[in-house]
């Protein structure tokens, strides 16, 4: 069973470009998270979708950042006009329900890097 | 404000030494507490969930212990090896917000031999 798959898994865009991040959740997971972790900073919660719905968002930034999760294909993460402060490694995870145990499965992450 | 803080930061022991690693959290109404284990440049890898109705899971060399009233809970590690270098984080979630894990910034632990 295949786990929480991420790409890219590194990705480098020059201040004002677009960033798009992907993500595969867990088999028989429907529901996915995303986190991002600032350099030496702790984790945090950006926003958890379900299949095309968003359920939490409170943790995006209001503008530039957004978030889909389709009935077909990944989760994206999108990042329009990227800024240096957005370098920082994105993670992904997922659960398969409502959290009866709250376990969540993390994927390897995607790090971006701002030029 | 809900915060979740680990100490210490960072953490030498020499191989064999048995370890505890501390977490606090300001609010106890926790839905449940995990601990991960972050390798450099690598994703999370979940090492215990403890729900709030429990006071502790063990996990091979790994026991991870609860206490609710006190807002803390501890990771103790049994004769540490090189392997267990790695960066362990703290994460709670909520009652109200079970879908979101509050992280505390980790400790950095090494070991050596």
């Amino acid at each position: 069973n295949a786990g929480v798959m991420q790409n890219p898994r590194h990705l480098v865009r020059r201040r004002g470009q677009e960033a798009r991040l992907r993500c595969s959740p867990m088999k028989g997971h429907s529901h996915v998270y995303w986190y991002r972790q600032l350099p030496e900073e702790g984790l945090k919660f950006m926003v958890y979708l379900q299949k095309e719905n968003i359920i939490d968002e409170s943790g995006m930034p209001k503008e530039r950042f957004s978030a889909e999760f389709p009935k077909e294909g990944p989760s994206i993460l999108r990042i329009q006009q990227v800024v240096r402060g957005d370098s920082a490694a994105y993670f992904c995870a997922s659960s398969p329900q409502r959290p009866n145990t709250g376990e969540l499965f993390f994927g390897e992450g995607s790090r971006l890097t701002v030029l | 404000k809900q915060e979740v803080t680990q100490i210490p930061a960072a953490l030498s022991v020499p191989e064999g030494e048995n370890l505890v690693l501390n977490c606090s959290f300001t609010d106890s109404a926790i839905y449940n507490l995990q601990w991960f284990r972050q390798d450099p440049g690598k994703g999370l890898t979940s090492l215990l969930l403890i729900q709030s109705s429990q006071r502790e899971q063990t996990s091979g060399r790994l026991n991870a212990s609860l206490d609710k009233s006190s807002g803390r809970s501890t990771l103790y590690i049994a004769a540490s090896q090189p392997g267990d270098s790695a960066t362990y984080l703290c994460a709670v979630s909520y009652t109200g917000t079970a879908s979101k894990l509050t992280f505390g910034t980790g400790t950095r632990l090494q070991v050596t031999l």
